[in-house]
């Protein structure tokens, strides 16, 4: 039961490059998130999925895409990398939609040059 | 939108003094605040959570404390240890839609 997992761990982009990040939770939850944490801040909701089929914006949805592949899996699309995207990136999954505990993979180090 | 703030920013304490993290939100509709400890490069982890029909909760050493009412809410972790240090983050909101704080370094030293 490795809870949820994250790939790459650790990517340089060059701006304008595009870039998939994965995800993968394998505790059957219904509701998965993308964050993102920069130095000094929390952590900013950028995209979320309450269900399969379902995705919705969060605070910072701009320069991103998300596409919820199966109940499994929820990815993260940059599809034209600017600097300002440098940032580590969590992905999260819960039970359901409904304030249930969010539970972290372990991140992925992104830096846009 | 929700908006929360986390007070102090650094919390320095000796080992076996209680440490306060306070948070207040903006959002009268948050429901949800749960609290995270995240080490140095290693993922945010859940200690402990409060749903608004519940003013206080304790876990072990780690309690949470909420006033709906001033929306604020506040974590105390007892008799701290090593440990306990890393960052602390703060959180509200509901439907799953979480605001987080900016986080609290915390120092135990022995």
């Amino acid at each position: 039961n490795a809870g949820v997992t994250q790939t790459p761990k650790f990517q340089v982009l060059k701006t304008g490059q595009s870039m998939t990040l994965q995800c993968a939770q394998d505790m059957n939850h219904n509701s998965m998130y993308w964050y993102r944490q920069d130095p000094g801040m929390g952590l900013r909701l950028i995209y979320y999925s309450a269900s399969e089929g379902t995705t919705d914006k969060g605070e910072v949805p701009n320069g991103y895409n998300v596409s919820r592949l199966n109940k499994r899996e929820f990815s993260l699309r940059l599809e034209s990398a600017a600097p300002s995207q440098t940032s580590v990136y969590f992905c999260a999954s819960s039970e359901s939609q409904g304030n249930q505990p969010q539970h972290f993979g372990d991140g992925t180090r992104l830096s846009i040059l | 939108g929700e908006n929360v703030e986390q007070h102090p920013s650094t919390l320095s304490v000796q080992e076996g003094d209680s440490a306060v993290i306070k948070c207040t939100y903006s959002d009268s509709a948050s429901n949800y605040f749960p609290w995270y400890k995240q080490e140095l490069g290693k993922r945010p982890q859940l200690i402990i959570d409060i749903r608004s029909n519940v003013g206080e909760k304790k876990d072990q050493r780690i309690a949470v404390t909420l006033n709906k009412t001033a929306k604020h809410f506040s974590l105390h972790i007892t008799e701290t240890q090593p440990e306990d240090s890393a960052v602390y983050f703060c959180a509200a909101g509901s439907w799953g839609k979480l605001q987080f704080g900016a986080g609290t370094q915390v120092v135990v030293t022995p």
